[in-house]
């Protein structure tokens, strides 16, 4: 069956890169049809997505984080990973990633468990 | 960027009501519009695709309609599970996407 799993620190600092690994199970990063974004929720806040990226290796970013996000994926391991440099509190959330397949509406079909993250300054 | 503005933003329901939520976009969005249900603690799970189509598994009290730039979540009676917090998603800007700030649906 189809899972993700987030993995990364519990707790960063302010200023530090945030790196979280993506590990997903039950379909291959290098199909046509798939891909993953990053969605992250603060404390009681609404989602807020950050990242994809496609099966042909396109990217893509929120505008508002643009200059601090980069993504990529190592196909044979079957993960993907985000960095988040400069983290702040305002960084503070649980971060997901989760699946989308091109031809069901380009809808989010499967969702790991989500991280969470606190920044501490 | 595209927004999407969900109203209300809580609904105080009962099991067995219907229950109607309103998401808009800033733009045309044609059909390109999902619905998720959030349990507290949970991930989002996919209720609904391309405004009307029922995600598999889905029961079919979830219903969605609309197009262009208006669009609505119903369901028809409530159950337990469904006090929850609602989220529209836009995927028309693919692959840019944005979700609307949630409707939390309680026990009145």
């Amino acid at each position: 069956q189809v899972t993700l799993k987030e993995s990364g620190p519990v707790l960063v600092k302010t200023t530090e890169t945030l790196t979280l690994t993506c590990t997903v199970s039950g379909f291959s990063l290098s199909n046509a049809k798939m891909g993953v974004s990053w969605i992250r929720q603060s404390p009681g806040k609404a989602l807020e997505w950050l990242s994809h990226i496609s099966s042909n290796d396109e990217k893509s970013y929120s505008t508002s984080l643009k200059s601090r996000l980069t993504v990529s994926k190592d196909t044979s391991k079957s993960q993907v990973v985000l960095t988040m440099t400069n983290m702040d509190p305002a960084d503070t959330a649980t971060y997901y990633c989760a699946r989308l397949t091109r031809g069901y509406g380009d809808a989010f079909d499967f969702w790991g468990q989500g991280t969470l993250v606190t920044v501490s300054s | 960027d595209i927004q999407l503005t969900q109203s209300p933003s809580f609904v105080s329901a009962s099991v067995g009501d219907r229950v109607t939520i309103t998401c808009r976009a800033s733009r045309d969005v044609k059909s390109w519009l999902a619905w998720y249900r959030q349990k507290p603690g949970k991930a989002p799970e996919l209720l609904i695709y391309t405004t009307s189509t029922l995600q598999r598994g889905v029961p079919s009290r979830f219903s969605g309609s609309g197009s262009g730039t208006s669009f609505t979540l119903t369901i028809s009676s409530l159950q337990p599970e469904d006090f929850a917090t609602y989220y529209c998603q836009q995927a028309y800007s693919f692959p840019l996407f944005t979700f609307g700030l949630g409707t939390k649906v309680d026990v009145k």
